[in-house]
């Protein structure tokens, strides 16, 4: 029972370099998110999917793309990595948009952008 | 819009005692969900608890309980009885229509647990 799970564990990266977290859910959830958080702010979300095919930015979508491949994935992609987005980012899904039941989380991504 | 405010960065408990987690919240919707995630040194993020804001009765989960006060726009949650594997960051949350229910997070409280 994978749940959410998030790929790379861990990655550094050199400023300007590009990269692309994995994330994909096996729960047959239709709604998918993406969250950063930082040391003294908590969870901020940066994207989310309600649906597949669709997509809309959360409160910090500045810097990141992301991609519903298809109901399973949703990727998030740095072009060009600033320090500022060093990170743990987390992925998550839900049944349903804000479903009330909460979100499942994937184990986290620890990126540093050096 | 939807806020929440932990007013506690750290808190601390000896074992076997019962600790108190404040959160407050605003939203200017009437249906509306809060919740409490754990998330231990492993980085995985466990949901605790869920109080539908609807309901009067505050959720309770085993040594985990809530005091929902939905005038003030309080959501504490209650460890009792402390344990060693409670240390965590505790995060409040809340998904409110206004929000399209998008989870939104307090900034956490740093749970310690002395033996």
């Amino acid at each position: 029972n994978a749940g959410v799970t998030q790929n790379p564990k861990f990655q550094v990266l050199k400023t300007g370099q590009s990269m692309t977290l994995q994330c994909a859910q096996d729960m047959n959830h239709n709604s998918m998110y993406w969250y950063r958080q930082d040391p003294g702010m908590g969870l901020r979300l940066i994207y989310y999917s309600a649906s597949e095919g669709t997509t809309d930015k959360g409160e910090v979508p500045n810097g990141y793309n992301v991609s519903r491949l298809n109901k399973r994935e949703f990727s998030l992609r740095l072009e060009s990595a600033a320090p500022s987005q060093t990170s743990v980012y987390f992925c998550a899904s839900s049944e349903l948009e804000g479903h009330r039941g909460g979100y499942t989380f994937g184990s986290g991504t620890r990126l540093t952008v050096v | 819009a939807q806020t929440v405010t932990q007013s506690q960065p750290e808190m601390s408990v000896q074992e076997a005692e019962t600790v108190t987690l404040s959160c407050t919240y605003d939203t200017s919707e009437s249906d509306y969900y809060l919740f409490w995630y754990k998330q231990p040194p492993s980085r995985q993020m466990i949901l605790v608890i869920r109080q539908e804001a609807y309901k009067q009765q505050n959720a309770t989960e085993n040594r985990f309980s809530v005091n929902f006060q939905k005038a003030a726009k309080s959501f504490s949650l209650k460890i009792s009885d402390s344990q060693l594997g409670d240390a965590a960051m505790y995060f409040c949350a809340v998904n409110s229509g206004g929000s399209n229910y998008k989870l939104t997070f307090g900034k956490g409280t740093l749970l310690t647990v002395n033996p």
